[in-house]
């Protein structure tokens, strides 16, 4: 089974622009949550999205915003760029779709650099 | 603040030598993950650990979650340099539905 892919891995983007990650769930899987990871803050979550539905929220400003589409891959947005947002964008998938689902795969994700 | 404390930061050993990572909080958990992270890459789930005082063995790492549910701690013996990785714990805070992450632990295994 194909496991938790995300693109691009790799992106450069200045200040002010806006970016669009992606993320494709372990096949069957419809629960995917949204992380940054940073050297200072560590891990943090985003969103979550089930069924596409947004179904918990962590404390990011509205800049971050995320959907899920009907085959369950992901979008993550980021809007008005800050030097701050540079960071991996990590993307997971969980299947049973219990609210709070205990195992989660991850992808390699997403290097954004913000210049 | 974290709500999961991991300890120590880093760790260097050399090759054989045994360590231990902790992961420490002030709030209850229904369960513990303990993942490894590789550069580049996404973290690997290792094991989940559910019932207080449980203790599992993956080869050579030993799992243990505490009896009130509130830490844990991964145990490698004779440690290789594969074993290098960054190390977190993560968990759901009862009444809590967002998988918090602890800080990390940055492992180093010399040869």
């Amino acid at each position: 089974k194909a496991g938790v892919t995300q693109t691009p891995r790799y992106l450069i983007k200045t200040r002010g622009q806006q970016v669009t990650l992606s993320c494709s769930p372990i096949s069957g899987h419809r629960s995917v949550s949204w992380y940054q990871q940073t050297p200072g803050q560590g891990l943090q979550f985003l969103f979550e999205y089930f069924s596409e539905t947004q179904r918990n929220k962590g404390n990011f400003p509205g800049r971050f915003s995320g959907r899920q589409f009907s085959n369950s891959r992901s979008e993550m947005n980021v809007s008005t760029l800050e030097l701050g947002d540079s960071a991996l964008y990590l993307c997971a998938s969980g299947g049973s779709g219990a609210i709070r689902e205990e195992t989660q795969y991850f992808g390699p994700g997403t290097r954004l650099l913000v210049l | 603040t974290q709500l999961l404390e991991q300890s120590p930061q880093f760790l260097s050993i050399q090759e054989g030598e045994n360590l231990t990572v902790y992961c420490n909080s002030s709030s209850v958990f229904s369960s513990l993950q303990w993942y490894r992270q590789e550069p580049g890459e996404g973290p690997v789930l290792l094991v989940t650990v559910v019932t207080g005082g449980e203790v599992k063995k993956l080869k050579r790492l030993t799992f243990q979650f505490g009896d009130a549910r509130k830490d844990s701690s991964l145990h490698i013996t004779a440690a290789q340099p594969g074993d290098t990785g960054l190390y977190l714990c993560a968990g759901h805070p009862l009444n809590d539905y967002k998988l918090s992450f602890g800080a990390g632990t940055t492992v180093t295994v010399r040869a």
